[in-house]
């Protein structure tokens, strides 16, 4: 069965902080995508990033980073030096490919709040 | 913009009815999802077309079915509604049906009163 755990509900920071958002997967597959999405107050979901099993290597674009590791299945995001904007309710979702069948299977959400 | 759209973008109703959402996938994208975002279950897969055809179905309830269309948009309709049903109702879309990334419409919000 395939689980994503965010065991942060609520995270409040102040501006110009660094803030990691934790995220811990479960799944039996050998090759699996990892993503991230964004839900600012307006009610998207914006897509931040994917990652596939096979690519453990580190990302940054801008202010996001993500870290990715197998060994202890989590893939953890960190915002540096946070600002109001990006104050949100966070995802992280696991694909499941089985039998032609490709759903996200999403954690609870963090939500995220930058006091300035 | 994720070049999903979604409408109506809200929508109120009572007990007993039926509603139909609509979605229409990014140009190109053969594949449409939906999900039902609700404050109990988060957010939860509900079924996938690709091209017309039924790929898979999740924690879909029998009162819902969905279609997808030969210009490729999809409806959701939901009949005998309860409160319970109250939720965001979002529809995504993707290339190819395996691992792209699924983008995501504005969703629907639906109250059931």
């Amino acid at each position: 069965a395939q689980k994503v755990t965010q065991a942060q509900t609520e995270i409040s920071v102040v501006e110009k902080e660094d803030v990691t958002l934790d995220c811990v997967y479960e799944t039996r597959d050998t090759t699996y995508y990892l993503f991230w999405y964004k839900q600012p107050p307006s009610g998207e979901l914006v897509f931040l990033i994917r990652r596939n099993s096979f690519d453990e290597q580190n990302e940054i674009s801008g202010r996001y980073s993500w870290n990715f590791q197998k060994s202890t299945s989590s893939f953890n995001f960190t915002i540096t030096a946070s600002q109001v904007v990006d104050s949100a309710v966070y995802f992280c979702a696991l694909l499941y490919s089985g039998a032609g069948s490709y759903q996200l299977t999403f954690g609870k959400g963090t939500k995220l709040s930058v006091i300035p | 913009d994720s070049g999903v759209t979604q409408t109506p973008k809200h929508l109120i109703t009572a007990t007993g009815q039926r509603v139909t959402l609509r979605c229409s996938p990014r140009s190109g994208d053969l594949s449409v999802y939906w999900y039902q975002q609700s404050l109990d279950q988060g957010l939860q897969f509900l079924i996938q077309y690709y091209n017309g055809e039924e790929r898979a179905k999740g924690n879909i309830l029998e009162r819902f079915s969905a279609q997808q269309f030969p210009d490729l948009h999809s409806e959701l309709n939901l009949s005998s509604l309860e409160l319970g049903d109250s939720a965001l109702y979002f529809c995504a879309s993707s290339a190819p049906p395996g691992t792209d990334t699924q983008y995501f419409g504005p969703g629907t919000r639906l109250t059931v009163l």
